[in-house]
């Protein structure tokens, strides 16, 4: 199946600071990634689109100046999340379908987040 | 709004046991449902999808079934072994737009050797 790749799988910041996590279609190429957020015992919730070239789609409640969506190729997606606190602490994971047709949805390894 | 239920929430078995695990959503407009596993602490796994048109599908001990009309879909887990210890995902794509998923909370499964 087709690989999608996320990086850093986990990462720890101070509380104020910024954290980019990376997702990339390693042998595939995706107009449109997904980003979901997965807190304990909860299922995950998608975010936001993530559309080649234009602007991200947020889902109501995410604030879109806090989550910064990039795609600036059809094989990378960035999530930046700014000014981060602790209630940000969560699991954050991309996902992406070939772009000719693809139907199945390929999830990248999940990033840990925590903020101190 | 396409609201996605798993159940049992938790399950622990003896190895060798045939499982099911179960699905209900709420909104018959569907693309697809897909099974995945996740590993504590990790990503995803896709195990199976199913097509809205199809029935079934089956890979190895795992066969997924769907009834798009009635809203289910079963996953049966043959002879099971400690290694399928994880939390099951079921996830539905709808039809149009983005085709947007929605997960369940997952089933968490524990396999007793």
């Amino acid at each position: 199946g087709a690989v999608v790749s996320q990086h850093p799988s986990r990462v720890i910041c101070k509380s104020g600071t910024s954290v980019k996590i990376e997702c990339r279609s390693l042998d595939f190429q995706a107009t449109t990634m997904f980003w979901y957020r997965q807190f304990p015992k909860q299922s995950l919730m998608l975010m936001a689109t993530s559309n080649e070239g234009s602007k991200a789609t947020y889902e109501q409640g995410v604030e879109k100046d806090k989550f910064l969506i990039n795609h600036a190729s059809l094989t990378l997606s960035t999530l930046t999340v700014t000014s981060a606190h602790p209630e940000d602490s969560s699991f954050y994971i991309c996902s992406a379908s070939p772009q000719a047709g693809g139907t199945e949805a390929f999830f990248g390894q999940g990033t840990r987040l925590t903020v101190v | 709004k396409q609201e996605v239920t798993q159940i049992p929430a938790a399950l622990s078995v003896p190895e060798g046991e045939n499982l099911v695990l179960n699905c209900s959503f709420t909104d018959s407009a569907i693309y697809n449902l897909q099974w995945f596993r996740q590993d504590p602490g990790k990503g995803l796994t896709s195990l199976l999808l199913i097509q809205s048109s199809q029935r079934e599908q089956t890979s190895g001990r795992l066969n997924a079934s769907l009834d798009k009309s009635s809203g289910r879909s079963t996953l049966y887990i043959a002879a099971s072994q400690p290694g399928d210890s994880a939390t099951y995902l079921c996830a539905v794509r709808r039809t149009g737009g983005y085709q947007k998923v929605t997960f369940g909370i997952g089933t968490k499964l524990q396999v007793i050797p």
